[in-house]
């Protein structure tokens, strides 16, 4: 089935350090590509997202591109804030198929990101 | 910005009792999911509902569960007996379309303990 895979945390870095979070999927046909994130006390919320091969999403500085060869959808971020201390999740949406047309997300497990002054 | 909302924010109960988690999804979303994480694991899809029924449910989501959009506004989630593996952090979410490119936007989460 498709699955999603991230790298563990936590991942403890300075500020304007460079960060990856790496993220790499199992799935059939063309999922869409998400990236959550979730500050302290606070709901999961959509970072960016790719939904075809090739796409880059951007949003606040972070950016990852949807690459189809490496089945990967990696997160960067060239220069790191205190208030970017969070937990981030990589997810997929399936291809809509005739079982499945209602858009549920598959999350990877989530990466703690601790930025120190 | 309208924003979804999760109510209680954490939630104790004894093993055996039932608990109803409650979501306000954002007003002219049609599309409502239960999302759950079990400490340290993945975040989990429970189940999503629209037109008021169930339009698809994981294995987790058995006879134990329920789910309701009981007036205009509120989607809830029941567990009829609640066992120490349902402690959690469930997530409520809502989409104004179920298709591949669209997002679904999440509460802040309800946190159940069970004892």
């Amino acid at each position: 089935g498709d699955s999603v895979t991230q790298m563990e945390g936590p991942v403890t870095l300075s500020e304007e350090a460079f960060l990856t979070i790496n993220c790499t999927y199992t799935a059939t046909g063309y999922p869409s590509l998400f990236w959550y994130v979730q500050y302290p006390g606070e709901g999961l919320q959509l970072l960016l997202k790719a939904t075809k091969a090739d796409d880059k999403g951007s949003n606040k500085g972070f950016e990852a591109t949807y690459r189809k060869e490496t089945t990967s959808f990696h997160l960067e971020k060239g220069s790191v804030q205190v208030s970017d201390s969070a937990v981030y999740f990589c997810a997929l949406k399936p291809p809509p198929s005739t079982t499945d047309s209602w858009g549920k997300l598959q999350f990877g497990a989530g990466t703690q990101v601790v930025v120190t002054p | 910005e309208p924003e979804v909302t999760q109510t209680p924010s954490h939630q104790v109960t004894q093993m055996g009792q039932e608990v109803i988690l409650r979501c306000v999804p954002i007003s002219n979303h049609l599309y409502f999911y239960w999302y759950r994480q079990i400490l340290g694991q993945k975040v989990e899809f429970l189940v999503s509902f629209y037109n008021n029924e169930i339009s698809e449910k994981s294995e987790i989501f058995d006879d134990q569960f329920s789910v309701e959009r009981p007036d205009g506004s509120n989607f809830t989630l029941k567990i009829r007996s609640t066992k120490l593996e349902d402690s959690a952090m469930y997530f409520c979410a809502s989409s104004d379309r179920p298709g591949r490119t669209y997002e679904q936007y999440f509460g802040p989460g309800t946190r159940l303990t069970v004892t």
